[in-house]
């Protein structure tokens, strides 16, 4: 069975403040993904990766940055976290052309 | 303009009434892929449905590539089929990314 699980599951933040989501996969995917799920706008892609060491830009980028250590882990990096990203973000990873397995998501409430 | 429509965004049903979600998409793909979100957040996989029709349960998924569409329909609905369905297009020529459709709200009542 796919895992991927992300931390924290819920947080709290400051306008200005920083942020860092984790996730972990354990199903030896190459691909890995994060987006953000807003009321009416289904989810977007922000950053996503096929190697460690290396991310890509997805859709909407902007205020966001991503780093894949190893092929495991990906983290979403909010440098200055603003009330616009408040969110429920969501981790994914996938074997290259193929279905993605999503992660249960992370609550991200700005203030 | 957005790429992936799905219809209806909302649908109310009494429980073992059947439904047809729809998803029609304005750029090439490489791929089609269905979800469930439960109320709360998590999304589970239904389908990855390149072309052709896919079943599983009481659940078909059919992709018309020419015709720009997908469908998913749910036979014999459940209430605990309530949630949200979500379409997914992997793009062509734009590496392993999904655009999701905004999704069908689904309630079942019994």
């Amino acid at each position: 069975e796919a895992a991927v699980t992300q931390s924290p599951r819920s947080k709290v933040a400051v306008t200005g403040g920083k942020v860092t989501l984790s996730c972990h996969q354990t199903n030896n995917h190459d691909y890995m993904y994060w987006y953000r799920q807003d009321t009416g706008h289904g989810l977007r892609l922000i950053h996503y990766s096929y190697v460690a060491d290396s991310t890509e830009k997805g859709d909407i980028p902007d205020g966001y940055k991503a780093s894949r250590p190893s092929q495991e882990n990906f983290s979403l990096i909010l440098e200055l976290a603003s009330l616009s990203q408040t969110a429920v973000y969501f981790c994914a990873s996938s074997p290259q052309t193929y279905e993605q397995y999503f992660g249960p998501g992370t609550r991200l409430t700005v203030l | 303009g957005q790429q992936v429509q799905q219809s209806p965004a909302s649908l109310v049903l009494q429980e073992g009434e059947n439904a047809e979600l729809q998803c029609n998409f304005s750029t090439s793909l490489n791929s089609m892929q269905w979800f469930y979100q439960r109320p709360g957040g998590s999304l589970v996989s239904l389908f990855y449905n390149p072309s052709g029709t896919k079943h599983s349960g009481r659940l078909t998924s059919t992709t018309v590539i020419k015709e720009r569409r997908s469908s998913l329909h749910i036979s014999s609905s459940q209430t605990t089929d309530s949630g949200t369905y979500l379409c997914a297009l992997e793009r062509g020529n734009m590496g392993y990314k999904l655009t999701f459709g905004t999704g069908t709200s689904l309630l079942v009542d019994p």
